[in-house]
C-alpha cells in the first residue's frame, strides 16, 4: 500500500526537543523531494521545509530556521524533522508530504506536537 | 497573515457553482505555473485536487477546475455536492526565502 505514516509527536516543554518520523512505503522514496507541512489548531497549512531525493539540498520556512532539521534516509525509506529549541508558537499537527510535480500529491495522516509548560 | 490571499469562504447550494481565488505576487502565483489546490476534511490530512495551475490528479472529479490570470489563481467547483463541503487551500511556488506558501483557506459551505 502506498502510504506516509508519521510518528514521535507528543507533549514538550518550551525549549524542548522532539524528532518526528515519517514511514514511507509502497513507492521509490529515494526518487522524490519530500517535505513537512504543519496546521496550527483551527489555523492553515504553513509549509515548514523541503529536502531534495539525496539529501543534499534542505529548505526551511523563516521561523524554524536553526531549530529544526530535515532529513532522510533512502534505505531506511524514513523522512524525519529534528526539532529543537521548542515554541509554543510550534504547537501544530505535522504532516509529511510527497513532493511530485510541484505539489505534494501524498500526505501522512499527521502528528500531533503540543509545546506547553 | 498567510502569503496568499483566499477568501475566508464560500457557499452554494447543491448543484451549482463556486469560484475561490488566490492572490498572490509576482514573485509567487504571478511568476511560476506551480499553484496547487488541496482540499481538507476536517480532521484529515490535505488531499491534492489541482496541480500546477490547472492539472487534476487522477481519481480527482472533472467537476474540479482552475485556471490563473496574472497574480490570481482560482479554483472552480461545479455541480456542487454535499461532499465538497471542506477547506481548500491555494499553494505556490515562490522566490523568497520561503519557497513554498500557501494561503490561508477557505471553508465551502454546501447550503
Amino acid at each position: 500500500e502506498v502510504q506516509l505514516v508519521e510518528s514521535g509527536g507528543g507533549l514538550v516543554h518550551p525549549g524542548g526537543s522532539l524528532r518526528l518520523s515519517c514511514a514511507a512505503s509502497g513507492f521509490a522514496f529515494s526518487s522524490y523531494w519530500m517535505r513537512w507541512v504543519r496546521q496550527a489548531p483551527g489555523k492553515g497549512l504553513e509549509w515548514v521545509a523541503n529536502i531534495k531525493q539525496d539529501g543534499s539540498d534542505k529548505y526551511y520556512v523563516d521561523s524554524v530556521k536553526g531549530r529544526f532539521t530535515i532529513s532522510r534516509d533512502n534505505a531506511q525509506n524514513s523522512l524525519y524533522l529534528q526539532m529543537n529549541s521548542l515554541r509554543v508558537e510550534d504547537t501544530a499537527v505535522y504532516y509529511c508530504a510527497r513532493d511530485n510535480q510541484w505539489a505534494s500529491d501524498m500526505w501522512g495522516q499527521g502528528t500531533m506536537v503540543t509545546v506547553s509548560s | 497573515q498567510s502569503a496568499l490571499t483566499q477568501p475566508a469562504s464560500v457557499s452554494g447550494s447543491p448543484g451549482q457553482s463556486i469560484t475561490i481565488s488566490c492572490t498572490g505576487t509576482s514573485s509567487d502565483v504571478g511568476g511560476y505555473n506551480y499553484v496547487s489546490w488541496y482540499q481538507q476534511h476536517p480532521g484529515k490530512a490535505p488531499k491534492l485536487m489541482i496541480y500546477e495551475v490547472s492539472n487534476r490528479p487522477s481519481g480527482v472529479s472533472n467537476r474540479f477546475s482552475a485556471s490563473k490570470s496574472g497574480n490570481t489563481a482560482s479554483l472552480t467547483i461545479s455541480g456542487l455536492q454535499a461532499e465538497d463541503e471542506a477547506d481548500y487551500y491555494c499553494s505556490s511556488y515562490a522566490s523568497s526565502n520561503t519557497p513554498w506558501v500557501f494561503g490561508g483557506g477557505t471553508k465551502l459551505t454546501v447550503l
